[in-house]
């Protein structure tokens, strides 16, 4: 039972474009939710995260939306860098954190 | 920083053979966990540790065992490690239970 979905398993974009990863969500007890990147041969690192009682956070390059109802959250990166080039993991935290499959980027310069 | 780190980049075992995957913190973290990646398959849990001596379960907890018997150590262990535990592992440590996980560099096992 996959609670958290990545359906995208790749997305390529040309620099200085956005990029959109989407991921959704089963479960409504989920109250935060985060994105992780992963470059190879790396751990995950910690990009963003939302909490449930926003809709929006903004970090510079990269925002998160929350739609609760729909129970879906999207990353948007503007501009999109050769650098962000990576595995993309979302995560949804209830008592502990549950992870989607992964989106490949690839930025193309 | 937070550094978390795992004793092998990149490991080769046999069939049968018992394998140890160490993962150390300095962070002071209460709560450690294992997971595995595979292609298409994101991280799954194994493991993970709310406090020192104390384990759960996580999704995929079969063939594998953990101990913690030191608050910044959390160690994996394959009893008999099989062909279908190649993959690659990944430790992370966090200081509350929701809280954002901090990640070590992974440990590539390949099981021949």
């Amino acid at each position: 039972d996959q609670q958290v979905k990545q359906n995208s398993p790749s997305l390529s974009v040309q620099e200085g474009r956005i990029s959109i990863l989407n991921c959704d969500y089963t479960n409504s007890m989920f109250d935060y939710f985060l994105w992780y990147k992963k470059y190879p041969a790396e751990g995950p690192t910690f990009l963003i995260s939302i909490s449930s009682i926003k809709d929006k956070n903004e970090d510079g390059r990269f925002t998160v939306f929350l739609n609760k109802s729909a129970k879906h959250l999207s990353l948007h990166i503007v501009p999109s860098q050769p650098g962000d080039s990576a595995v993309y993991f979302c995560a949804a935290s209830g008592s502990r954190l549950t992870f989607g499959e992964g989106t490949q980027l690839t930025v193309n310069p | 920083d937070v550094k978390v780190t795992q004793s092998s980049r990149y490991l080769v075992k046999r069939t049968g053979e018992k394998v140890f995957l160490e993962c150390v913190q300095d962070m002071d973290h209460e709560n450690m966990f294992w997971y595995r990646q595979d292609p298409g398959l994101g991280l799954r849990l194994i493991y993970f540790s709310y406090d020192v001596k104390m384990k759960e379960k996580g999704d995929i907890p079969e063939g594998y065992s953990v101990s913690r018997e030191k608050k910044e150590r959390f160690s994996l262990i394959l009893e008999s490690a099989s062909t279908n535990q190649t993959s690659m592992y990944l430790c992370a440590s966090s200081l509350g239970r929701e809280n954002e996980q901090y990640f070590g560099p992974g440990t590539r096992l390949t099981v021949t």
